[in-house]
């Protein structure tokens, strides 16, 4: 099975403080997510990696940046948080088989709450 | 651009019935995928059925089916004898069939939480 794993399932920061959420995958998978899940709004993706030290800009990239070092883990990084930052915080990876096939279905960690005071 | 839309926010099942959430979907192209995801509360999202557009066949998944109406882009899930594990959070998805640019990007409709009364 594949094993989507997040550092902390609660977190709790202070406004302007600098926050790290890790993400973890252990099937070897290419691409990796960053979602936002807001209710009545779904998810909504910050950022995208499709490979080691690759990242591209999702729909809501502002105020987020991101880090990977290595294939397996990506990071989310709040470089000054802001109360409107306080959300559920998931993270997804899919296999890519190459060329112009269709990727592989994306498996979620267990998200992380992240409420900022 | 693609939208996906789920206009029941909540809905509720009595245990050993059938319940059918709605979603709906805008897209110019012709051939997609589409998605049911459930997330319990408190656990991780998982996958529930998929559904690809150039196949006519709905989608089943032991309890869980489809109605997939390409024309009327309706593609709705029907969860057949309820139980107490079906709570949670559905989400409805798509995702283009083609890859335009460097990802894959999967566009999620706002939820329905189903709730299963015993």
């Amino acid at each position: 099975d594949v094993k989507v794993t997040q550092s902390s399932r609660y977190l709790v920061k202070r406004t302007g403080e600098k926050v790290f959420l890790e993400c973890v995958q252990d099937m070897d998978h290419e691409n990796m997510f960053w979602y936002r899940q807001d209710p009545g709004l779904g998810l909504r993706l910050i950022y995208f990696s499709y490979d080691v030290k690759m990242k591209e800009k999702g729909d809501i990239p502002e105020g987020y940046s991101v880090s990977r070092e290595k294939k397996e883990r990506f990071s989310l990084i709040l470089e000054s948080a802001s109360t409107n930052q306080t959300s559920m915080y998931l993270c997804a990876s899919s296999a890519y088989p190459g060329g112009w096939a269709v990727t592989d279905t994306q498996y979620f960690g267990p998200g992380t709450r992240l409420t900022v005071l | 651009a693609q939208t996906v839309t789920q206009s029941q926010p909540e809905m509720s099942v009595q245990e050993a019935e059938t319940v059918t959430l709605s979603c709906t979907y805008d897209t110019s192209e012709s051939d997609y995928y589409l998605f049911w995801y459930k997330q319990p509360p408190s656990r991780q999202m998982i996958l529930v059925i998929r559904q690809e557009a150039y196949k006519q066949q709905n989608a089943t998944e032991n309890r869980f089916s489809v109605n997939f109406q390409k024309a009327a882009k309706s593609f709705s899930l029907k969860i057949s004898d309820s139980q107490l594990g079906d709570a949670a959070m559905y989400f409805c998805a798509y995702r283009s069939a083609f890859m335009k640019t460097s990802y894959d990007k999967v566009i999620f409709g706002p939820g329905t939480s189903l709730s299963v009364i015993p």
